[in-house]
């Protein structure tokens, strides 16, 4: 069975900062997809990146990146220029190519503060 | 184009009785799950429906049930509530057939069920 464990329930920074987020997976599959997913308030789940485990290069997208360790199995996320409207919980997410389904981490309740 | 729709957006019930929340998927979506989300907590998955049939299912009780109709919307069914069944049911829908690059989830809003 795969797990997903993100080990920061709460950050905090300052608009324009530069923030981590921290996440790790065990599983046994080769073949997988990696998801950052952002919640507000509205509970929507909002799809941030998504990363391929067979592709070397990190998926960026705008001020969003990652940080795709496979050996590791480590999946950081990177959000540059912070915004007010980044606040929000965010989810790390695994799937495997096929399943369909989607196993979450606990969590990280990011604050950006004016 | 319209996204996942989910009703009602919230409920509260009383322990025991039974309960039947409504998804309606993505345009162009065939395949509708269905995810329970306690407080503070990360979703976790409770089954999958596929051409109008369960195809796979997380660690929940048979008290949860779904069904999946012919235009592809959904309902999950949860009989004999417990207080612990309080949470928020998220549904997302994808498309199974054919496999596309880009088939991931699209979410919807959510039913915050309250057993009291």
């Amino acid at each position: 069975a795969q797990t997903v464990t993100q080990s920061q329930p709460e950050m905090s920074v300052q608009e324009a900062e530069t923030v981590t987020l921290s996440c790790t997976y065990d599983t046994s599959e080769n073949n997988y997809y990696l998801f950052w997913y952002k919640q507000p308030p509205s509970r929507q789940m909002i799809l941030v990146i998504r990363q391929e485990a067979y592709k070397q290069q990190n998926a960026t997208e705008n001020r969003f990146s990652v940080n795709f360790q496979k050996a590791a199995k480590s999946f950081s996320l990177k959000i540059s220029d912070s915004q007010l409207g980044d606040t929000a919980m965010y989810f790390c997410a695994f799937m495997t190519v096929g399943a369909q389904k989607l196993v979450f981490g606990q969590g990280t309740r990011l604050t950006i503060n004016p | 184009d319209a996204g996942v729709t989910q009703s009602p957006t919230h409920l509260i019930k009383t322990r025991g009785q039974q309960v039947t929340l409504r998804c309606s998927p993505k345009s162009g979506h065939d395949t509708v799950s269905w995810y329970q989300q306690a407080l503070g907590q990360g979703p976790q998955f409770i089954f999958q429906y596929y051409e109008e049939e369960e195809r796979q299912r997380g660690n929940f009780p048979d008290r949860f049930s779904g069904h999946q109709f012919p235009n592809y919307s959904s309902e999950l069914n949860v009989n004999a509530l417990l207080l612990g069944d309080s949470a928020l049911y998220l549904c997302a829908s994808s498309c199974l057939a054919p496999r596309l690059p880009d088939y991931g989830y699209t979410f919807g809003s959510g039913t915050r069920l309250t057993v009291v």
